[in-house]
């Protein structure tokens, strides 16, 4: 299995432009999520999907945008980037929702100028 | 202040050490979690626990809930303990969006 994959690893973007970072899984996950890291902060929940169709938002959701249209697929939109939204952006899944073990993708270093 | 907060927030130690990181935590939980973030960024989980102490190889975690503070020890340190170590603490209602994460304690260790 792969696991949770993300892609791009890097992007750089100019303020305004759009673009979507992908993540996938093969574990036939139900529980997706979105956590951004940015320096001396704990990750943050952006959005969560308890499964395909279903997404919530979490604790720093404005300027993302998400669907689950698969069970294995969670990508997250950034509808017009801004110089705030520079961060490390990190996938992760769950068997469900309350499963204690999150498996996480290895991060889309983000720059927006 | 942040609900969860983590000391030091850099480490540095000789191989061989015995090193001690500390997570202190203000909200209510039902299990705290202790993550390892590597240098190339990849995250993984290493300890899930809700009461006493966890060991799994040189790694032991403990948690005093009374005193909302839990310990993430490494005995006999190596260079490749070298990471970042995230301190999570999962909400009452034990759901997998009601987590509260550390800024992370960042651990160098020189041969």
């Amino acid at each position: 299995n792969a696991g949770v994959t993300q892609t791009p690893k890097f992007q750089v973007l100019k303020t305004g432009q759009s673009m979507t970072l992908q993540c996938a899984q093969d574990m036939n996950h139900e529980y997706m999520s979105w956590y951004r890291q940015d320096p001396g902060m704990g990750l943050r929940l952006i959005h969560y999907s308890v499964g395909a169709g279903i997404t919530d938002q979490g604790e720093v959701p404005n300027g993302y945008n998400v669907s689950r249209s698969t069970t294995e697929d969670f990508p997250l939109r950034l509808l017009s980037a801004a110089p705030s939204q520079t961060s490390v952006y990190f996938c992760a899944s769950s068997r469900d929702f309350s499963t204690d073990t999150q498996y996480f993708g290895p991060g889309t270093r983000l720059t927006v100028l | 202040k942040n609900e969860v907060e983590q000391s030091p927030q850099n480490l540095t130690a000789q191989e061989g050490e015995f090193i001690t990181i500390n997570c202190s935590y203000s909200v209510g939980i039902s299990a705290l979690h202790w993550l390892q973030q590597h240098p190339g960024g990849g995250i993984v989980s290493l300890f899930m626990l809700s009461s006493g102490k966890k060991k799994h190889g040189r790694l032991i975690a403990t948690i005093n809930i009374q005193e909302k503070h839990s310990s993430l020890h490494i005995t006999a340190s190596h260079p490749r303990d070298s990471a970042v170590y995230i301190c999570a603490v999962r909400g009452p209602s034990g759901n997998n969006n009601d987590m509260r994460f550390g800024a992370g304690t960042r651990l160098t260790v020189k041969p």
